[in-house]
């Protein structure tokens, strides 16, 4: 039984415009969640995290939102530019602290 | 560039034979945790080491055994490997104390079994 879950396979957004990436999650004892990016022949590299205390976390042109109540979160990118193409992965961490659960992520493109 | 090397990249082997896979962890990091992704799907937590001893473990049988060095390098053994082993083996390097931003995957191993 998957614990993060990422419906869209994949997303096609127009360069310069809004991507939103979506994760929801089942385990209301995660508090600790990341996204991660990943590019063909690359291992994951972290992008940005949010702690259950918040419900917003902004970095540069990423943005990940955090709903407790829905187990619901999400990655805004703007722009969004032809290099942000990629797979993404959300991850929760366990609940025992020690590794992260991941979704089976979303392949972005964004296309010039 | 994270620091963290993995060999080999790709390898074939065949059904019931044995894989070695390596990780040079991190330089200051002393925990290594394995993951394994299959194609479509996310990193699946294999298991951890921390001062080379196995510090936690996901759902994989016991065919899947590993070893941490005194450098903090490590090694991933597969035994008796079957087709579904095939995927790309991951390489996280940390510290105990880890946040996501202090967390390195290597770039992984491809292993295809036939």
């Amino acid at each position: 039984d998957q614990q993060v879950k990422q419906n869209s396979p994949s997303l096609s957004v127009q360069e310069g415009r809004i991507s939103i990436l979506n994760c929801d999650y089942t385990n209301s004892m995660f508090d600790y969640f990341l996204w991660y990016k990943k590019y063909p022949a690359e291992g994951p590299t972290f992008l940005i995290s949010i702690s259950s205390i918040k419900d917003k976390n902004e970095d540069g042109r990423f943005t990940v939102f955090l709903n407790k109540s829905a187990k619901h979160l999400s990655l805004h990118i703007v722009p969004s530019q032809p290099g942000d193409s990629a797979v993404y992965f959300c991850a929760a961490l366990d609940n025992y602290g020690q590794n992260f659960v991941f979704g089976p992520g979303t392949r972005l493109s964004v296309l010039p | 560039e994270t620091g963290v090397t993995q060999s080999p990249t790709h390898l074939i082997k065949t059904r019931g034979q044995q894989v070695t896979l390596r990780c040079s962890s991190q330089s200051g990091h002393n925990t290594v945790s394995w993951y394994q992704q299959a194609l479509g799907q996310g990193p699946q937590f294999i298991f951890q080491y921390y001062r080379e001893e196995e510090n936690g473990r996901g759902n994989f049988p016991p065919r899947f055994s590993g070893l941490q060095f005194p450098n903090y390098s490590s090694e991933l053994n597969v035994n008796a490997l079957e087709l579904d082993d095939s995927a790309l083996y991951l390489c996280a390097s940390s510290t105990k104390d880890r946040v996501g931003n202090t967390i390195y995957f290597g770039e992984g191993s491809w292993l295809t079994v036939v």
